[in-house]
């Protein structure tokens, strides 16, 4: 069965350094979602991304965050500057549709822990 | 904005006893999704509900979604180990955005 899968699996890295979170979604899907869940928290929607851009972002997507497809099988998540509130499970899901009766399918997700 | 409120946050039974979570959204949805999480995974989608009313059996586990589209419940049957986890709700706004609740935490007493 496909699945999405994403890389690393665990991240560690200094405050204020730049952070890229890599998904491979399923492949015939064509909506890209990320989403974090901050430990013991609920999950958050970040963004969404189709045909190449942003769909919709929450308040959460600010300035500091940026998503690419930049081939046609990756699609990453940067943080620019990463701050200690950014340790995050971080989760990215695809659709092949974007409809109410259509299913997002979760990757694995990255543990990213800002120090 | 829009939120999507889920109780109880954790919920703790005997093996064998009934669990059941609860959602409700400030909003009407478009659909509602129901996820289950174990400790240190990822969210793993058990099923989605689109229509008023509309009830669905997964074996032991009975998901219900309110004639308003603006509630919904997840009902387990003699709870087993392998039950063990977070549940969340995820409503579906207008905008095709998933809104998720707090989630519930099953903990089964040993």
């Amino acid at each position: 069965e496909p699945e999405v899968t994403q890389t690393p699996s665990h991240q560690v890295t200094q405050m204020g350094q730049e952070v890229i979170l890599r998904c491979v979604p399923i492949s015939n899907h064509l909506y890209f979602y990320w989403y974090r869940q901050i430990l013991g928290q609920k999950v958050e929607f970040l963004v969404s991304f189709y045909n190449n851009e942003i769909s919709e972002k929450s308040e959460i997507f600010d300035d500091q965050f940026s998503v690419e497809r930049p081939d046609g099988s990756n699609f990453t998540l940067k943080i620019r500057s990463t701050k200690l509130e950014d340790s995050a499970m971080y989760f990215c899901a695809s659709s092949r549709t974007k409809t109410s009766t259509d299913t997002q399918y979760f990757g694995p997700g990255t543990r990213l822990t800002v120090l | 904005g829009q939120q999507v409120m889920q109780i109880p946050q954790y919920q703790h039974v005997q093996e064998g006893e009934d669990f059941t979570t609860y959602c409700n959204s400030s909003t009407t949805l478009s659909n509602i999704q129901w996820y289950k999480q174990r400790p240190g995974g990822h969210p793993v989608f058990l099923i989605q509900l689109v229509k008023s009313g509309e009830v669905k059996k997964q074996k032991r586990l009975t998901f219900q979604f309110g004639e308003a589209k603006k509630n919904s419940s997840l009902h387990i049957t003699a709870t087993q180990t392998t039950d063990v986890g977070t549940y969340f709700c995820a409503g579906m706004d207008s905008n095709y955005q998933l809104i998720w609740g707090a989630g519930t935490k099953l903990i089964i007493k040993p």
